[in-house]
């Protein structure tokens, strides 16, 4: 089933913060997170494992709250290059191992 | 590394035509997805292979759709026939890990275009 993502879209001042929300239903084993500009493919950002851990990629982060069954991905001081699509992605702790994607946050940073 | 490299990049036919998307995944990755994406469905999981097998087709549409991994180094995605909603863009990616702890490399994508 596929996560929710929220919100839907987000446009920011270049310097300002953002948070997105990945939720499922089902219980995680992790979360993905992606990132896909306009008219390419999606590069990979970070992945979390159950643990509850927390990541940091420069001054994007991530964590995992595997109790609720949710992630959410920060972004510090956006910077123009920030723009685009951000996905996430889970796999359960079911037996299929397979990643799929919630519908996508549109971030656009302005300058 | 060249990085997975999907071919052709966009093509256009008609309703009823057979379409074959091609994939070279990168070298010593075990793993290999092809993902199809839309404005109203998102990235979708097509099928997935590891070593060559396939593991979980269970998002593949319908028997129009068919992909085969005849080596380490290249995979096709099918569509015979092809209709107007199978317009998308064709992603294929590949991992060195499984799904769960696997980054995903993905190609430039194949864009669909049924009329």
């Amino acid at each position: 089933q596929q996560p929710v993502q929220s919100p839907q879209a987000v446009i920011l001042r270049e310097g300002e913060d953002a948070v997105i929300n990945c939720s499922s239903s089902k219980a995680l084993y992790s979360v993905h997170w992606y990132r896909q500009k306009h008219g390419e493919a999606p590069v990979f950002l970070m992945i979390l494992l159950k643990g509850g851990e927390q990541k940091g990629h420069e001054k994007i982060s991530a964590s995992f709250n595997e109790k609720k069954q949710q992630s959410s991905l920060y972004l510090t001081a956006s910077q123009l290059s920030y723009s685009g699509t951000y996905f996430c992605g889970t796999t359960d702790s079911g037996s299929a191992r397979q990643l799929t994607f919630g519908s996508g946050t549109q971030l656009t940073v302005l300058p | 590394d060249a990085g997975v490299i999907q071919s052709p990049r966009h093509e256009v036919t008609e309703m009823g035509q057979e379409v074959t998307l091609r994939c070279k995944p990168i070298s010593g990755h075990d793993y290999l997805f092809w993902y199809r994406q839309t404005m109203m469905r998102g990235l979708e999981l097509l099928i997935y292979f590891n070593n060559n097998v396939p593991i979980d087709d269970s998002g593949m549409p319908e028997d129009r759709f068919s992909a085969k991994m005849p080596n380490a180094s290249f995979s096709t995605l099918k569509i015979q026939p092809s209709e107007p909603r199978d317009s998308a863009v064709y992603f294929c990616a590949s991992s060195s890990r499984d799904p769960n702890t696997g980054e995903l490399f993905f190609g430039e994508g194949s864009r669909l275009t049924v009329l």
